[in-house]
């Protein structure tokens, strides 16, 4: 299995621009996972999906905020508009048991 | 709701042990994992501990105490490259399983 894969691996936009990253999941696995990770406040769960269904979304940090799961093999995290404060790097994993999670290489956003 | 707290930065011999402490608050407490990551890299998975007691696995040992609400990693015979931020992560329930990260303790190995 090629593991979790996301993508892009790096976007720089403008501030006010919408972004959307995207993740593809390990087959099989039924709990998938977003997570933001910045100097300050480390890696932060956003939402996490079991079964395609958003579980828990309290992570999310605000409304420009949003995230899907319209089949087992992807998901797609969303920001509009987008702010210098949401740079960071956005994790996507997934797992089966979620004992053990595998993480994608990530995407680091810049928003200038 | 959930919380971890782990010490932000260690420092440690090439050669030497060294213990990672974390402490949780989380409710319908299923179990705690470890994860390392390298500068630039992912987190990666190195261990579970859903029962009290030590479990090892080569060089690194993960140690749990519910009652205690306490684990703790321990990397035996340090290498130059397991310097790296290493995250304790914890499994509560809410229903379902949800997997909370601590802030991550940096590892520096020294010569």
């Amino acid at each position: 299995d090629a593991g979790v894969i996301q993508s892009p691996r790096h976007e720089v936009t403008e501030m006010g621009q919408e972004v959307t990253l995207r993740c593809k999941p390990i087959s099989g696995h039924n709990s998938l996972f977003w997570y933001r990770q910045t100097m300050m406040r480390g890696l932060e769960l956003l939402i996490y999906f079991n079964n395609n269904v958003p579980i828990d979304d309290s992570g999310m940090p605000e409304d420009r905020f949003s995230a899907k799961m319209p089949n087992a093999s992807f998901s797609t995290l969303k920001i509009q508009p987008s702010e210098p404060r949401d740079s960071a790097v956005y994790f996507c994993a997934s797992s089966r048991q979620n004992t053990e999670a595998f993480f994608g290489q990530g995407t680091r956003l810049t928003v200038v | 709701g959930q919380s971890l707290e782990q010490p932000s930065e260690v420092t440690a011999v090439e050669g030497a042990i060294v213990q990672i402490n974390c402490t949780y608050q989380t409710s319908g407490f299923y179990g705690l994992s470890w994860y390392q990551q390298h500068d630039g890299g992912a987190p990666t998975f190195l261990s579970y501990n859903a029962l009290d007691g030590l479990e090892e696995t080569g060089r690194f040992s993960s140690f749990l105490s519910r009652s205690d609400s306490y684990g703790y990693l321990l990397l035996q015979e340090l290498q130059m490259k397991d310097s790296a931020s290493y995250f304790c992560a914890a499994l509560g329930s809410g229903g379902y399983q949800k997997v909370t990260f601590g802030i991550g303790t940096k590892l520096q190995v020294i010569p």
